[in-house]
Formats: C-alpha cells, sequence, structure tokens
C-alpha cells in the first residue's frame, strides 16, 4: 500500500508555537499533498511538492520531501488557534491515474 | 472560488434501504471520486470516474455501490441495500485536466445507517 501515514496522531500547542506534522509513504510517488480538514468539513488542499522538489513554501507552510526515507513534513509556523484541524498527508503514485491515498491524519490543537 | 456541493449534508436511512447520494462537481472538471470517513478513521478511496466510466475503485465498493453522472453536471453515488457499517461521512471530489493537479473536495454527506 502506498498509503501515507502521519504522525504524530495529535499534537497540541500554544498559539504562536510552530507546529511540525510527519508523513510516511511506501511506494514511488508523482507529487505528495497536504490537506486540512476542520472539524465535520470536507479536505481543503494546502500544498502540493512534487517527487523532485525537495522543500517547499507557502505563507506560513513549509513542507519538504525526503524520497529516499519516503517521509515529508509539514511545517506551520507561527500557529494561530484558527489552525486548529486535522490535516492528511496524501501521496499521487507514479502509475497511471490512481487515486489519491490519504493517511489517518494529525490532529492539531492550537490553544490561544 | 468554484465549489463542489453535495446534498444532502445529512441523510439518515434504514438498514436494507437504498440512498443516492448527490453531488455537482465543479463545473469544468473531468476527473470525479467518492471517498467516505468514518468517523476519526481514515479518508478512503471509494471510486474515481472518468469519460463517463468508471476508472478505479477501491474493495469497499463492492455491488452494493455504483456511481452516475446522469445529466454531465451532477454526479450521485447509490448505495443499493445498506448496512449498518456504511454509515459515515461520504465526500465528493473533483479535479481538472492534467494528472497533477490538487483535489476539490465538497462538504460532506454524513450518512447514519439504523
Amino acid at each position: 500500500s502506498q498509503q501515507g501515514e502521519e504522525d504524530p496522531q495529535a499534537l497540541s500547542i500554544q498559539e504562536g508555537e510552530n507546529a511540525t506534522m510527519n508523513c510516511s509513504y511506501k511506494t514511488s510517488i508523482n507529487n505528495l499533498q497536504w490537506y486540512r480538514q476542520n472539524s465535520g468539513r470536507g479536505l481543503v488542499h494546502l500544498i502540493l511538492i512534487r517527487s523532485n522538489e525537495r522543500e517547499k513554501h507557502s505563507g506560513r507552510l513549509r513542507v519538504t520531501l525526503d524520497t529516499s526515507k519516503k517521509s515529508s513534513s509539514l511545517l506551520i509556523t507561527a500557529s494561530r488557534a484558527a489552525d486548529t484541524a486535522s490535516y492528511f498527508c496524501a501521496t499521487d503514485a507514479v502509475s497511471g491515474n490512481t487515486p489519491l491515498v490519504f493517511g489517518k491524519g494529525t490532529r492539531l490543537s492550537v490553544i490561544a | 472560488e468554484p465549489e463542489v456541493t453535495q446534498t444532502p449534508s445529512h441523510q439518515v436511512t434504514q438498514m436494507g434501504q437504498e440512498v443516492i447520494l448527490r453531488c455537482v462537481p465543479i463545473s469544468n472538471h473531468l476527473y470525479f471520486y467518492w471517498y467516505r470517513q468514518i468517523l476519526g478513521q481514515k479518508v478512503e478511496f471509494l471510486v474515481s470516474f472518468y469519460n463517463n466510466e468508471i476508472s478505479e475503485k477501491s474493495e469497499i465498493f463492492d455491488d452494493q455501490f455504483s456511481v452516475e453522472r446522469p445529466d454531465g453536471s451532477n454526479f450521485t453515488l447509490k448505495i443499493r441495500s445498506t448496512k449498518l457499517e456504511d454509515s459515515a461521512m461520504y465526500f465528493c471530489a473533483s479535479k481538472g485536466q492534467g494528472l497533477v493537479e490538487k483535489l476539490f473536495f465538497g462538504s460532506g454527506t454524513q450518512l447514519s445507517v439504523l
């Protein structure tokens, strides 16, 4: 299975701190994407990193990808209470138009 | 910003009944998906649909499930005879042309099978 696995499962931090979430996967990928889900809502795309990229930034988000270790990390800097949500990584396999496969997610709580 | 819409937001049904979950993908998108999420668990792929046919499906998507794009705008998921374990949040998603693009998700339909 190419399924991504996030860790930790849950993370609780104070507002203003940085939050780091990790994702590991098993097979070769075209790209890896991070999504956010507010409680009871749909997933919202945050950022995509391609297999030939090592790092990408978008606002307060920083994503790294290490294809040799089959792992990625998502860093949220200067966290806010509004960042409280579940964060999922999703992998897009090399072979054909396969669907995105999501991990179990990291539940982030940012305490004001 | 364009969005994927799903109806109803909540559906309660009796075991053995048929349900149809409806989705309106973003209008110029070509790839359509159904995912589900049992409470507190991972988001699981069910089926993908392209060019008016199923392109891939998971083990979950058995003979009780079917999808249809009846009129060029709606995309439906039918469960013929619901089971208790079908209770979950069902998400529709779509994406545009090209293989490397993000998915746009709807807000989901919470299905409760009693």
